[in-house]
């Protein structure tokens, strides 16, 4: 399967842990967008990459969130001293060259802190 | 990007067409109409996207009226496994990398 996959799919963790999601986007898109979605709602964007740079953070990434891609392929989002509203689920996308709305998003990772 | 309105909810009979209607009263004339849909559990997955003409693919049909302040998306024949919360999204195609999700409109299929 050559689709967006991440890892883990599922975290359960306590307040105040730290917790890192790991996402690899289709291999020759050259960008990568974070999402997150909280139960009923629609996703609302996180930040974005193109090839290495991060191009833009939202204002709901707060401090305690990091988001790299080292290499332009695999993505990291990282979350420092978790809070139980950060329990949601993280939705990684990646687009091609020419066609950035036309996100190809992977099955999320879902989030919750106890 | 324009706002849109999408009902909550639709139920449509497995095997009629389903259509699902979304207003942007305020797009300009450089964005598009993107549709999306999320099924349970999964995340979400391009449908079609359209400017002003009439549009279709192997998934659906795109319908923009003449003024492009509204559109229908249509199912041709609605399967079970197109139950999905729909999403009509407006964003131009240069510049904007984010898209910008309302709460969709929850489409069931019913046997």
């Amino acid at each position: 399967d050559t689709g967006v996959s991440q890892d883990p799919r599922h975290k359960i963790t306590k307040r105040g842990q730290n917790v890192t999601f790991r996402c690899d986007p289709i291999s020759e898109h050259n960008r990568l967008y974070w999402y997150r979605q909280t139960l009923g709602q629609g996703p609302e964007f996180l930040t974005y990459f193109q090839n290495e740079a991060q191009l833009e953070k939202s204002r709901l990434l707060s401090d305690r969130f990091s988001a790299e891609r080292p290499k332009g392929s695999f993505s990291t989002l990282e979350i420092q001293r978790t809070e139980q509203g950060d329990s949601a689920m993280y939705l990684c996308a990646s687009s091609p060259v020419g066609s950035y709305n036309e996100q190809f998003f992977g099955p999320g990772t879902r989030l919750t802190v106890l | 990007d324009a706002k849109t309105t999408q009902p909550t909810s639709m139920d449509c009979a497995e095997g009629r067409a389903a259509n699902l209607p979304c207003n942007h009263s305020t797009i300009s004339g450089n964005e598009y109409v993107y549709w999306y849909r999320q099924i349970h559990s999964q995340g979400p997955q391009y449908i079609i996207h359209g400017l002003k003409n009439n549009e279709t693919n192997e998934m659906a049909s795109l319908i923009i009226t003449e003024d492009r302040k509204s559109s229908t998306l249509i199912l041709p024949h609605a399967t079970l496994r197109d139950t999905a919360v729909y999403y009509c999204i407006v964003t131009s195609n240069f510049g904007n990398e984010k898209l910008t999700f309302g709460t969709g409109t929850r489409l069931t299929i019913i046997p």
